[in-house]
């Protein structure tokens, strides 16, 4: 089984940045997703890592060290429309997805 | 290019009523599916894939079932619902074979029992 956390709740301005940490412990990894989903919507895809580091995108970066068990998800430059919940997902040893609680991001202006 | 079509988007069913749920994709050959399940502010959690036809694995156990008659049909039911079986339901794809692929979802079926 997988456990994977990641905060409930974060609060950030316009224009700002935030970091979203999820840690896991599994037996199995086979690479670490995130995941944006807006209220009564799907999951969209944002990033995927299976090596340690960086993976930039844009606006969104999302880091991993598999010997820690982490990985955040970063957010520059916010936007109104960045509110959302954001899914950390890790890969187990069978090739299937299990997903976090999710964090809320919520932007004010 | 491929695409998932879920339905009913919402869903309103009395207490111990039958549940159907279908979902097909198009645009691809063999695909990975899955039933996911989010209750109001909760995670996504893994009820059902099947990586063919006919095959079927469960991840909890539960008063629901899956079937995969078509290669790109997966159908999620019920005999009789209960109250903690309202949720957000997600029908999602993925190529088959590789690991750590990613998933495509559906649109949802938001499901109130009543």
């Amino acid at each position: 089984g997988q456990n994977i956390d990641q905060p409930t709740e974060m609060t950030a301005t316009e224009g700002a940045i935030v970091q979203i940490n999820c840690t896991y412990q599994t037996s199995g990894f086979n690479g670490l997703f995130w995941y944006q989903q807006h209220a009564g919507e799907a999951p969209t895809f944002l990033s995927y890592n299976v090596l340690d580091g960086l993976e930039e995108k844009g606006r969104f970066s999302s880091f991993l060290s598999r010997s820690k068990g982490y990985s955040y998800l970063l957010l520059k430059e916010l936007q109104m429309k960045d509110s959302a919940s954001y899914l950390c997902a890790v890969t187990d040893s069978w090739g299937k997805l299990q997903f976090g609680a999710g964090t809320q991001v919520v932007v004010t202006p | 290019s491929q695409t998932i079509h879920q339905w009913p988007a919402t869903l309103v069913q009395p207490v111990g009523s039958p549940l159907s749920l279908e979902c097909t994709v198009e645009g691809t050959s063999n695909p990975n599916l899955y039933w996911y399940r989010q209750a109001a502010g909760r995670g996504l959690q893994l009820l059902f894939y099947s990586v063919g036809i006919g095959q079927i694995s469960s991840e909890v156990p539960q008063n629901l079932s899956a079937s995969r008659p078509q290669d790109r049909q997966f159908i999620l039911s019920s005999k009789k619902l209960l109250l903690s079986d309202s949720g957000f339901y997600l029908c999602a794809w993925s190529v088959g074979g590789a690991r750590g692929e990613k998933l495509f979802f559906g649109s949802g079926t938001q499901l109130s029992v009543l």
